[in-house]
């Protein structure tokens, strides 16, 4: 199975912040990787697929980029809504699998 | 919109099977190019890919898992399934049913991601 070791585990901010969280896989996977946002007690959210393409409707202060082993995920200026669980998934090999998860706080 | 709804048991005795169903609703599970997904979350962890069927009947598992899970397709009743054997306390978890989208944006060129999830349900070993 492909290992997603995410980066920091947990990560406290302000609002208004540039917020950002590294994910690297065992091995290379292309572009083929998708960040989620899970609120507490909600079901995961895709926000960028292919490692940099946003979901329709995501807000565009979310971006992804990377590509082969190492990716980012940046929040460009955090808002207290965006308090939540990201995890990195990839899909390049099954099983899929998921980074542990970067929990977000708010200063 | 498309909307999924999980159901079944919250408890389930340990050595047992874990039957849950996923209801889809706002569109039909036969049309389009979609997976049909299960994941699930212990509480307190991360998530857990647990394996995913097409509508042609094609099925993909979790080598982890894949002696124990069987995942199936209704299409009449728009619902697919999980069925989990031998349950242990290590099987609680929330589980998640998931809409996976496949796009092809190049000849030869996937991007997978799971688009619409359900709610999830909560199942609990009862020991």
């Amino acid at each position: 199975d492909i290992q997603m070791t995410q980066s920091p585990s947990s990560l406290s901010a302000s609002v208004g912040d540039r917020v950002t969280i590294s994910c690297q896989a065992s091995q290379d996977i292309s572009n083929y990787l998708n960040w989620y946002q899970q609120k507490p007690g909600k079901a995961p959210k895709v926000l960028i697929y292919a490692a940099s393409d946003l979901e329709t409707g995501v807000p565009s202060r979310f971006s992804g980029s990377g590509s082969g082993t190492d990716f980012t995920f940046t929040i460009s200026s955090l808002q207290p809504e965006d308090i939540a669980t990201y995890y990195c998934q990839q899909y390049d090999n099954l099983p899929y699998t998921f980074g542990q998860g970067t929990k977000l706080e708010i200063k | 919109q498309v909307q999924l709804q999980e159901s079944g048991p919250g408890l389930v005795k340990p050595s047992q099977t874990l039957s849950l169903t996923c209801t889809v609703s706002g569109g039909s599970i036969s049309s389009g190019r979609y997976y049909w997904s299960w994941i699930r979350q212990p509480a307190g962890k991360g998530l857990e890919w647990i394996g995913r069927i097409y509508t042609s009947g094609r099925t993909n598992y979790n080598p982890s898992l894949k002696s124990r899970v069987t995942i199936s397709v209704d299409t009449s009743k728009n619902q697919f399934s999980l069925k989990l054997s031998s349950v242990t306390a290590a099987d609680t978890a929330v589980y998640y049913c998931a809409r996976e989208i496949e796009v092809e944006p190049a000849a030869n060129y996937y991007y997978f991601y799971m688009d619409v999830w359900g709610k999830g349900t909560t199942v609990t070993d009862s020991s």
